[in-house]
């Protein structure tokens, strides 16, 4: 069945640096969606992504965050100059459809760790 | 502003059946999603209501009242497995982003 992959599954960085995480969102979906989930707390809505380009984005979405489609499989958030309350979990979901019902698959999620 | 509400955590026994509630405020409404969440890793789809009633798989049914901003999971003969966090959803408009609650922790007790 297919499902949506995440990389890396664990990231570590300093304060202040750049991180990308990486998605491949199943092929035939045409939305995609970044989430945080920070330790213990719900599940964050970040962004939203169709037809290359960003459909709605959260307060938590600054210009710190960016979104990019670099080519027909990979979704990639980056974070620009980390800061330590972006350590979370970070989940990426793809949805085939913009109907009614629109079930959003999640992959695994990568473990950000800001020190 | 956009909020869903449910139990932050629900004991039971294995073979019982528990309910999990959930009401929402939110400014649009296209679906009440449930998720099964197993130690932080992927948030993983259960069920969807569109409609005001029931929606049975299996062992889980969810009900929507959207008169009432309410619905619910209902797990059934439980197993031990089932011990997870349980996060109810909505989608405030087509293709749109999920919302979330807060999560429910369920424990499945033998």
């Amino acid at each position: 069945e297919p499902e949506v992959t995440q990389t890396p599954s664990h990231q570590v960085t300093q304060m202040g640096q750049e991180v990308i995480l990486r998605c491949v969102p199943i092929s035939n979906h045409l939305y995609f969606y970044w989430y945080r989930q920070i330790l213990g707390q719900k599940v964050e809505f970040l962004v939203s992504f169709y037809n290359n380009e960003i459909s709605e984005k959260s307060e938590i979405f600054d210009d710190q965050f960016s979104v990019e489609r670099p080519d027909g499989s990979n979704f990639t958030l980056k974070i620009r100059s980390t800061k330590l309350e972006d350590s979370a979990m970070y989940f990426c979901a793809s949805g085939k459809t913009s109907g009614t019902y629109n079930e959003q698959f999640f992959g695994p999620g990568t473990r950000l760790t800001v020190l | 502003g956009q909020s869903l509400e449910q139990p932050s955590e629900v004991t039971a026994v294995e073979g019982a059946i528990v309910q999990i509630n959930c009401t929402y405020q939110t400014s649009g409404f296209y679906g009440l999603s449930w998720y099964q969440q197993h130690d932080g890793g992927a948030p993983t789809f259960l069920s969807y209501n569109a409609l005001d009633g029931l929606e049975e798989t299996g062992r889980f049914s969810s009900f929507l009242s959207r008169s009432d901003s309410y619905g619910y999971l209902l797990l059934q003969e439980l197993q031990m497995k089932d011990s997870a966090s349980y996060f109810c959803a909505v989608r405030d408009e087509p293709g749109g982003k999920l919302i979330f609650g807060q999560g429910t922790e369920l424990s499945v007790k033998p």
